[in-house]
C-alpha cells in the first residue's frame, strides 16, 4: 500500500552540484507530475507526463529535466543545482480514466541548495 | 487562463468556532475539477475533496463542508466547531478535464490558507 515513493526526503547540494530527484508510484496511474512549493507560493508545476515516453512542461521548468521510460518512474533531475531551487518538491500522481481521481502526492522532498 | 484566488492568507481562531476558507477560481472551460487539500505541519498533503463542474450540490462530511457556487466561481470551505488538529494550511485546486473525461493531472493551485486554531 505505497502509493506514491519519493526519495530522498532531505538534501542538501551545493551550487552547480546535479542530483536526482526520485519517484515511483504503484497504482498503475498514467499521469505524474511534480510540483515545487515555496513559501506564500503555493504548489506550482514543473513537469509533467501523461504515460511512458510522453513529457511536458509545467509553469516552472528551466533547471529540471524528466523522462518516463516505465509507468511507474518519474524521476526529476537537477543538472546544475542553484539555490532558487531550494524548495520542497512533491510528486504526484492520478487516473486518467473514468470520472477522475484525486492526485495523490509523496511526503515531499526538502532540497536546500547553498 | 486558469487562476485560483485564495485571499485569507492566514486565519486564527478559538477552538470551537467555526470558519470558511474562501477559495475564488477562474477557468474558461465549461468542465472541470475543484479540489481542497490540507497540508499539516508535518508537510504531507491531504486530499479532502473533488467536486465536478457539472456537480453543483454542496457536501458535507463531518465537521467540514463545502459550498460550490458557480455563477460567484467559488468553492468555500467550512470548518464546523474547529479543533486544534484542523491546524494546517489549506489548498484551493484547479484541474482540466482530460480528452478521457476525468480530470487533466495538472492542478493550479491556490497560494493557500494558514489556519490556526488555538485551544
Amino acid at each position: 500500500n505505497a502509493g506514491v515513493t519519493q526519495t530522498p526526503k532531505f538534501q542538501v547540494l551545493k551550487t552547480g552540484q546535479s542530483m536526482t530527484l526520485q519517484c515511483a508510484q504503484d497504482m498503475n496511474h498514467e499521469y505524474m507530475s511534480w510540483y515545487r512549493q515555496d513559501p506564500g507560493m503555493g504548489l506550482r508545476l514543473i513537469h509533467y507526463s501523461v504515460g511512458a515516453g510522453i513529457t511536458d512542461q509545467g509553469e516552472v521548468p528551466n533547471g529540471y529535466n524528466v523522462s518516463r521510460s516505465t509507468t511507474e518512474d518519474f524521476p526529476l533531475r537537477l543538472l546544475s543545482a542553484a539555490p532558487s531551487q531550494t524548495s520542497v518538491y512533491f510528486c504526484a500522481s492520478s487516473s486518467q480514466t473514468g470520472r477522475g481521481t484525486e492526485a495523490f502526492f509523496g511526503q515531499g522532498t526538502r532540497l536546500t541548495v547553498v | 487562463a486558469q487562476k485560483v484566488t485564495q485571499a485569507q492568507t492566514e486565519i486564527s481562531v478559538v477552538e470551537k468556532e467555526d470558519v470558511t476558507l474562501d477559495c475564488v477560481y477562474e477557468t474558461r472551460d465549461t468542465t472541470y475539477y475543484l479540489f481542497w487539500y490540507k497540508q499539516p505541519p508535518s508537510g504531507e498533503l491531504v486530499f479532502l475533496i473533488r467536486r465536478n463542474s457539472f456537480d453543483e450540490q454542496n457536501e458535507i462530511s463531518g465537521r467540514y463542508s463545502w459550498n460550490f457556487q458557480k455563477s460567484t466561481s467559488s468553492f468555500n470551505f467550512t470548518i464546523t466547531a474547529s479543533q486544534v488538529v484542523d491546524s494546517a494550511v489549506y489548498f484551493c485546486a484547479l484541474s482540466e478535464a482530460s480528452s478521457y473525461g476525468g480530470n487533466q493531472g495538472n492542478l493550479i493551485f491556490g497560494k493557500g490558507t494558514k489556519l490556526s486554531v488555538k485551544p
